[in-house]
């Protein structure tokens, strides 16, 4: 079965760079989740969106953006890039009425040096 | 603020035997929880889950209890096995067709051959 899709798997980047983070839901999951987890911590969301619109917010800093395209695939764009935020980046999907659980990809590891 | 807790960080169980993950949650807009499972360098894998309005859900080894009244739920593996081995996270969210879910800090969990 397709499973969530993303990429990169990892990324360096320096401090102040940017990234691009992407995520590819399951076929006909309308709802895509981000999560971040630092090392030794828990999952964290940080926004999700609902048919191509915000959905939710939480702990995302005015640093980061993200937005989800027509085909469902969901961007996470984060600017001027501090060391605080090398973490495993998770994304996970959800077809809304279905079932309440999230499937989640295998995330992008981003290293900031 | 930590809404969902797991107050093990680390369980050893011998294979064969119960293991026996616990959580506690805060928040009582909670209405469903849902155990996953994380392998290093991988994405949570969902493993069960269990709505409110119940207090027992059983899928093979692995059964979820939860006690509303005293906002805890425990994950039981019967018999415990080695490929069991993993960090276990303890989540929850609220209801409707999507909702953020909010993880607890996880315990890892290593069954001994």
């Amino acid at each position: 079965a397709a499973g969530v899709i993303q990429s990169p798997r990892h990324l360096i980047k320096e401090k102040r760079e940017t990234a691009t983070l992407k995520c590819y839901p399951i076929p006909r999951h309308d709802t895509v989740y981000w999560y971040q987890q630092g090392p030794g911590q828990d999952p964290q969301f940080l926004i999700s969106f609902y048919e191509k619109m915000q959905s939710d917010k939480g702990s995302i800093p005015d640093r980061f953006s993200a937005q989800q395209f027509s085909d469902y695939h969901s961007e996470l764009n984060m600017s001027s890039l501090e060391l605080g935020d090398s973490a495993l980046y998770f994304c996970a999907s959800h077809r809304r009425g279905a079932s309440n659980e999230q499937f989640f990809g295998p995330g992008t590891r981003l290293t900031v040096l | 603020d930590q809404q969902v807790k797991q107050n093990s960080p680390s369980l050893s169980v011998q294979e064969g035997r119960i293991s026996i993950l616990n959580c506690d949650y805060t928040n009582s807009m909670f209405d469903y929880f849902l155990w996953y499972k994380k392998y290093p360098a991988e994405g949570p894998t969902f493993l069960i889950s269990i709505s409110s309005i119940k207090d027992k859900n059983e899928d093979g080894r692995f059964t979820v209890f939860l006690n509303k009244s005293a906002k805890h739920l425990s994950l039981h593996i019967v018999p415990s096995q080695p490929g069991d081995s993993a960090v276990y996270f303890c989540a929850a969210s609220g209801s409707g067709g999507y909702q953020k879910v909010t993880f607890g800090t996880g315990t890892k969990l290593q069954v001994i051959p």
